[in-house]
């Protein structure tokens, strides 16, 4: 029962501007979109989460449309270091409190 | 504080033998998640604890897996008997019970 479509793989050039889809077309209105990352090895890592507004913090931007059917994860300068699985989630606590991690986006930074 | 903490980080066991993990999680954390990740699965999430008490352990895929939390800051996750296809890594998680969980590195399981 995935609630999120990805893209299972993309490159990026190190220094510019990683922009990472996700379709979430049958959100709530009560549902947030989180987006968490894997680097190897390693367990999952929180980025940033939204429920209809922009979003930025130190590590990142969501951008969510105005319909909530999609959203956009935006690595302003993107470094070897984010070569991760970047994982988009749709999340409500009235649903149970829990996190369901589907596929994700590889995303690999090159030099 | 330490961040979540699991151990073993590696163990490497024999079919049929008990295989126990265990998980502290952050200090004030009021919810606990054990996933189990493959290359096949993927992240699976397996049972989350709330206060303590089991809410959901759906994932849980058969009786030879149980899951534990004595008090708030230790969880266990047992496997008994093990099979070599319970070979995976194991992460617990902890959370203040929103969305945002804090991931242990894992412990990677491997039964031969």
């Amino acid at each position: 029962d995935a609630k999120t479509t990805q893209p299972p793989s993309m490159d990026c050039a190190e220094g510019r501007a990683a922009n990472l889809p996700c379709n979430h077309s049958t959100i709530s209105g009560n549902e947030y979109v989180y987006w968490y990352r894997q680097i190897h090895s390693q367990g999952p890592q929180y980025i940033i989460h939204g429920l209809k507004n922009n979003e930025t913090n130190e590590m990142a931007s969501l951008i969510i449309t105005e319909d909530r059917k999609s959203s956009t994860l935006i690595l302003p300068h993107a470094t070897l270091r984010d070569t991760a699985v970047y994982y988009c989630i749709v999340f409500s606590k009235a649903a149970g409190n829990k996190l369901t991690f589907g596929g994700g986006t590889r995303v690999l930074v090159k030099p | 504080d330490a961040g979540v903490i699991q151990s073993p980080r590696h163990e490497v066991t024999e079919m049929g033998q008990e295989v126990t993990l265990r998980c502290k999680p952050i200090s004030g954390h009021n919810s606990l998640f054990w996933y189990r990740q493959t290359m096949m699965r993927g992240l699976e999430l397996l049972i989350y604890f709330n206060n303590n008490v089991p809410i959901d352990d759906s994932g849980m895929p058969e009786d030879r897996f149980s899951a534990k939390m004595p008090n708030a800051s230790f969880s266990t996750l047992k496997i008994q008997p093990s099979e070599p296809r319970d070979s995976a890594v194991y992460f617990c998680a902890s959370s203040f019970g929103g969305g945002e969980l804090f991931f242990g590195e894992g412990s990677r399981l491997t039964v031969l």
